[in-house]
């Protein structure tokens, strides 16, 4: 069955810590890979997204994410997170020619000043 | 630069009672969707829609209606409210083009069933 898991349910890290965030999925064909961010008390926003092309993505704010296609890996970095990093973030998929995407469960980051 | 509407923000319901979430959008989006956050749930799809006069059933659609009579409106239905429906419910959309089905969401609508 299609899926999507987010290793880490929640993340602390002090500013300036460098940050990974794990996402897998379970398919064999193409996909469509997006990293969502959900800030305190605002709705989710794109973050950034890998669809064809460089499997290494630059997203907004100074966030990557590297698509390991042998991994089925899509795993969020940035070097030197901020306290306004604190959010929330989810990894989402859509497989092959499906209309909707997939969303892991989340993984909660609070950066501490 | 309105993007998704929905309405209302915020509701709190007695047990029984129905209600309807209104979603709208205006940027001609084929796509359609509405989920559910529950603490440390993520996102669940309730129901979604590929164009008008088309629906379909996402992970969790019981308790839940819908309906696609245009491209800009999604309601969302509740036609007994039960405590296991208080949630965040988020209406989303979406087209499919060649930068790759980016979904844009609405403001949330908090719900209270009591």
């Amino acid at each position: 069955a299609q899926s999507v898991s987010q290793h880490n349910h929640h993340v602390i890290l002090s500013e300036a810590a460098s940050l990974e965030l794990g996402c897998n999925y379970s398919y064999g064909g193409t996909v469509n890979l997006f990293w969502y961010v959900q800030y305190p008390g605002q709705h989710l926003q794109l973050l950034l997204k890998y669809f064809s092309g460089d499997p290494l993505v630059k997203g907004i704010k100074g966030f990557e994410a590297e698509f390991i296609k042998s991994k089925f890996s899509f795993n969020l970095r940035k070097p030197s997170v901020q306290w306004s990093d604190t959010a929330e973030y989810f990894c989402a998929v859509k497989f092959g020619n499906a209309g909707k995407s997939t969303f892991g469960d989340g993984t909660t980051l609070t950066v501490k000043p | 630069n309105a993007g998704v509407t929905q309405t209302p923000k915020f509701r709190i319901l007695k047990i029984g009672q129905s209600m309807t979430l209104q979603c709208t959008q205006d940027m001609n989006h084929n796509y359609m969707y509405w989920y559910r956050q529950d603490p440390g749930m993520g996102l669940k799809l309730i129901y979604y829609s590929v164009g008008a006069g088309i629906t379909d059933k996402g992970e969790v659609p019981n308790g839940y209606n819908v309906s696609r009579s245009t491209t800009e409106d999604f309601p969302l239905r509740l036609e007994l409210a039960a405590p296991s429906q208080t949630s965040v419910y988020f209406c989303a959309s979406s087209n499919r083009d060649s930068a790759g089905n980016t979904i844009y969401f609405g403001e949330g609508s908090w719900l209270t069933v009591v």
